[in-house]
């Protein structure tokens, strides 16, 4: 069956390093998303991409880049971690056609200290 | 801009209906879903409606939207324990990719 998975689940990391979140999705959607979730605010778009080598920015991308070198993998890496960086992070993906539902990975939980 | 509001919590007894609300600002909104969250997972889409319609039903759940006051409900018939979670309303314009969503309503079931 087709999926999308997140690697790792959990992750703890020191602020300053830098960290890669993986996202796979096997449905062969041109559109992967990631987002990170935090008491009081929903889901908040980081990153998202319409195809390979496409990247844009999310309304909170700042510390974050992502990289769209084939269609089934978007990798989510944050360049200098921060302790407000601390979140759970969602991978979704869509395709272009009819209600183009996003389909949400399992989460990773990231812990900067 | 683009917003999407709705309560944080509601609780219910079992066996009663739930109604969980949500306010949209987009009039363009072509898609409006309904996402559920159970613990430790990610969101699963429950149910969407087109702009164009009023209302949907799908088994126990309910959907209806008010287009001209831009708010959407979900009615839960019957409410189980098995429907604790975190309901997400969410909208998309059919121009855009984009899904935006609301920050949630926890749903607690009380016996």
């Amino acid at each position: 069956d087709a999926e999308i998975t997140q690697s790792p689940r959990h992750k703890i990391t020191e602020t300053g390093r830098q960290v890669t979140l993986a996202c796979h999705q096997t449905w062969n959607h041109n559109n992967m998303f990631w987002y990170r979730q935090d008491l009081g605010h929903g889901l908040r778009l980081i990153h998202y991409s319409y195809g390979v080598h496409d990247t844009n920015k999310g309304e909170v991308s700042d510390g974050y880049s992502v990289s769209r070198s084939n269609t089934e993998d978007l990798p989510l890496t944050l360049e200098s971690a921060a302790s407000s960086q601390t979140s759970v992070y969602f991978c979704a993906s869509s395709d272009d056609r009819g209600s183009e539902t996003q389909y949400f990975g399992p989460g990773t939980r990231l812990l900067v200290l | 801009g683009e917003d999407v509001e709705q309560s944080l919590f509601l609780s219910v007894r079992e066996g009663d209906s739930s109604v969980i609300n949500c306010t949209y600002t987009d009039s363009s909104s072509t898609y409006l879903y309904w996402y559920k969250q159970e613990p430790g997972a990610g969101l699963q889409l429950l149910t969407y409606i087109f702009s164009n319609m009023d209302m949907k039903q799908d088994q126990r759940l309910t959907v209806l939207l008010n287009k001209k006051d831009k708010h959407l409900s979900l009615r839960i018939a019957d409410t189980q324990t098995g429907d604790s979670a975190i309901y997400f309303c969410a909208e998309r314009h059919s121009s855009a990719s984009k899904i935006i969503f609301g920050s949630g309503t926890r749903l607690s079931i009380r016996p």
